[in-house]
C-alpha cells in the first residue's frame, strides 16, 4: 500500500479541466518536493512536473502543480484524447530514507 | 540529452540471482545520485534502491533489503543492481533513472526498463 495516496481514477471530456491529488505527511511531502509522471501503458514513465511547481521544456503550460501542507495536485487543463495515462506522484520520505510513489491514477477522457 | 540503457533482465527461477547494468550517457554522471524503480505487471511505480554520487550512501525498499545491492562504477559510467534470493514478486520491468537534481530526490530521468520474469 502506497503511502502517497491517489485517487485511482479520473475522467473528464476534451477541453475540460482535471486536478488529481497526492496526499502525505510531514515526513515527505510535507518536507519535500515533489514529481509527477505521465505513464501510457508499455512505456517508461515520463516527467511533467519537478519540484512542485515546475516543467520540464516540452511539457506545455496547461500542465501544472502545486503543493499545499502535506498534500499536492496536478492540474491537466484543455484536456485532450492524448492525455489517457496513468499519472503518479513521487517525493523523497526523509523517515524511509528512500522515494515514494503515489498509487497511480488512471485518466480516463470521455 | 540524458540518456540510461538497461540491460541484465531475463527469465530466472525462485532463489536464483540476477545481475542488471545501466548504462549511462549525455551528463557527468559521476556527480548525480542514481535510483532503481521496478513495476510489476500491471501494478504502480515501486522504488528499489538508490545510490550517492560517489557511492557513499545507499538505501534500499524494505522488501529488497538483504536481497539486492545497488553499487555503481564511476569510471565506466554503469550502475548495476545485483539481485539474489529472487521471488516471484520480484518481477517486473526495472528501470534506472537519474534525480533531476545531483543531490538527489526522486527521478526525473528514465531508462527504457529491462523485464525481470520470476518463474519455474
Amino acid at each position: 500500500q502506497s503511502v502517497l495516496t491517489q485517487p485511482p481514477s479520473a475522467s473528464g471530456t476534451p477541453g475540460q479541466r482535471v486536478i488529481i491529488s497526492c496526499s502525505g505527511s510531514s515526513s515527505n511531502i510535507g518536507s519535500n518536493p515533489v514529481n509527477w509522471y505521465q505513464q501510457v501503458p508499455g512505456t517508461a514513465p515520463k516527467l511533467l512536473i519537478y519540484s512542485s511547481n515546475q516543467r520540464p521544456s516540452g511539457v506545455p503550460d496547461r500542465i501544472s502543480g502545486s503543493k499545499s501542507g502535506t498534500s499536492a495536485s496536478l492540474a491537466i487543463s484543455g484536456l485532450q484524447s492524448e492525455d489517457e495515462a496513468d499519472y503518479y506522484c513521487a517525493t523523497w520520505d526523509d523517515s524511509l530514507n528512500g522515494v515514494l510513489f503515489g498509487g497511480g491514477t488512471q485518466l480516463t477522457v470521455l | 540529452q540524458v540518456q540510461l540503457v538497461e540491460s541484465g533482465g531475463d527469465v530466472v527461477q525462485p532463489g536464483r540471482s540476477l545481475r542488471l547494468s545501466c548504462a549511462a550517457s549525455g551528463f557527468t554522471f559521476s556527480t548525480y545520485a542514481m535510483h532503481w524503480v521496478r513495476q510489476a505487471p500491471g501494478k504502480g511505480l515501486q522504488w528499489v534502491a538508490f545510490i550517492s554520487y560517489d557511492g557513499s550512501k545507499k538505501y534500499y525498499a524494505d522488501s529488497v533489503k538483504g536481497r539486492f545491492t545497488i553499487s555503481r562504477d564511476n569510471s565506466k559510467n554503469t550502475l548495476s543492481l545485483q539481485m539474489n534470493s529472487l521471488g516471484y514478486e520480484d518481477t517486473g520491468v526495472y528501470y534506472c533513472a537519474r534525480p533531476i537534481f545531483n543531490y538527489g530526490g526522486p527521478p526525473g530521468y528514465w531508462g527504457q526498463g529491462t523485464l525481470v520474469t520470476v518463474s519455474s
